[in-house]
C-alpha cells in the first residue's frame, strides 16, 4: 500500500519549453501532495505543497510562475516547469500525504534542459 | 526554526555486522514525529522507520531499531545484520504534529562492504 508514481522518470527538453510532471498516489487518496527537488549529493528541498482543490503554497524563493502546480484531484498533481533553462536541470520527487504525519515518495524525475 | 543533523556524511559496515547512524534534531515543539528514509541508488525515497515523539518506547521495523533520547534530541537508526541491500543514502526527517512540512537532514551514505 501507499504507492506513488510519477511520470516521466526522465525528460530532456529544449530551453525555452514547458515540462509537465504528473504525480499519482495509486492506491490512497491523498489531500496532500508535495514537491521537492534534490541536487546531486544534497538532501531534498521542498518546493511546494499542494492541497487537493487550492492554490499550492511555496517555499520562500520559489518561482510560482516558473513552477506551477495543479492539484486537481485526490489522486494526482502535476508540477509544470514553464520556460525551461538549464538551471533548472534536477531531480523532482513528489510526495504524497496517506496520514497527516507521513509521507510517501514518488520515484522521483530527472529533468535535463539543454 | 527547526533543523536536523547528520554528522557522519559517510559510513561503511562489513556485511552481517550492525551499524548505527546518528541523528540530532533542534525544535521547541513537545509533539513531532522522526523519520528515517532511505534512498537507494534508485533514488527512490523509502519509508524506512517513523517515531512519535510521545511515545519512550523505540520504533523497530525487523532489522531496523531507533534510539530515541528526546531530552538529549537524538535519533539515530541501527541496522543489524546489514545486507549489500541497505547501501543507500539515509535521510534523518522531522515532523511538528500538525504541520505538513518535513525537515530533512543532509543525508549519511552508507556502504556495505562483502
Amino acid at each position: 500500500g501507499a504507492v506513488v508514481s510519477q511520470h516521466p522518470s526522465w525528460v530532456i527538453c529544449k530551453s525555452g519549453t514547458s515540462v509537465k510532471i504528473e504525480c499519482r498516489s495509486l492506491d490512497f487518496q491523498a489531500t496532500t501532495m508535495f514537491w521537492y527537488r534534490q541536487f546531486p549529493k544534497q538532501s531534498l528541498m521542498l518546493m511546494a505543497t499542494s492541497n487537493e482543490g487550492s492554490k499550492a503554497t511555496y517555499e520562500q524563493g520559489v518561482e510560482k510562475d516558473k513552477f506551477l502546480i495543479n492539484h486537481a484531484s485526490l489522486t494526482l498533481s502535476t508540477l509544470t516547469v514553464t520556460s525551461a533553462h538549464p538551471e533548472d536541470s534536477s531531480f523532482y520527487i513528489c510526495s504524497a500525504s496517506l496520514v497527516a504525519d507521513t509521507q510517501y515518495f514518488g520515484p522521483g524525475t530527472r529533468l535535463t534542459v539543454l | 526554526a527547526q533543523t536536523v543533523t547528520q554528522s557522519q556524511p559517510e559510513m561503511s559496515v562489513q556485511e552481517a555486522e550492525t551499524v548505527t547512524l546518528s541523528c540530532t534534531y533542534d525544535t521547541s515543539e513537545s509533539d513531532y514525529y522522526l523519520f528515517w528514509y532511505k534512498q537507494p541508488p534508485s533514488r527512490q525515497m523509502i519509508l524506512v522507520i517513523r517515531q512519535e515523539a510521545y511515545k519512550q518506547q523505540n520504533a523497530t521495523e525487523n532489522r531496523f531499531s531507533v534510539n530515541f533520547q528526546k531530552a538529549a534530541k537524538s535519533f539515530s537508526l541501527k541496522i543489524s545484520d546489514s545486507q549489500l541491500g541497505d547501501a543507500a543514502m539515509y535521510f534523518c526527517a522531522y515532523l511538528v504534529g500538525g504541520a505538513q512540512k518535513l525537515v530533512f537532514g543532509q543525508g549519511t551514505r552508507l556502504t556495505i562492504n562483502p
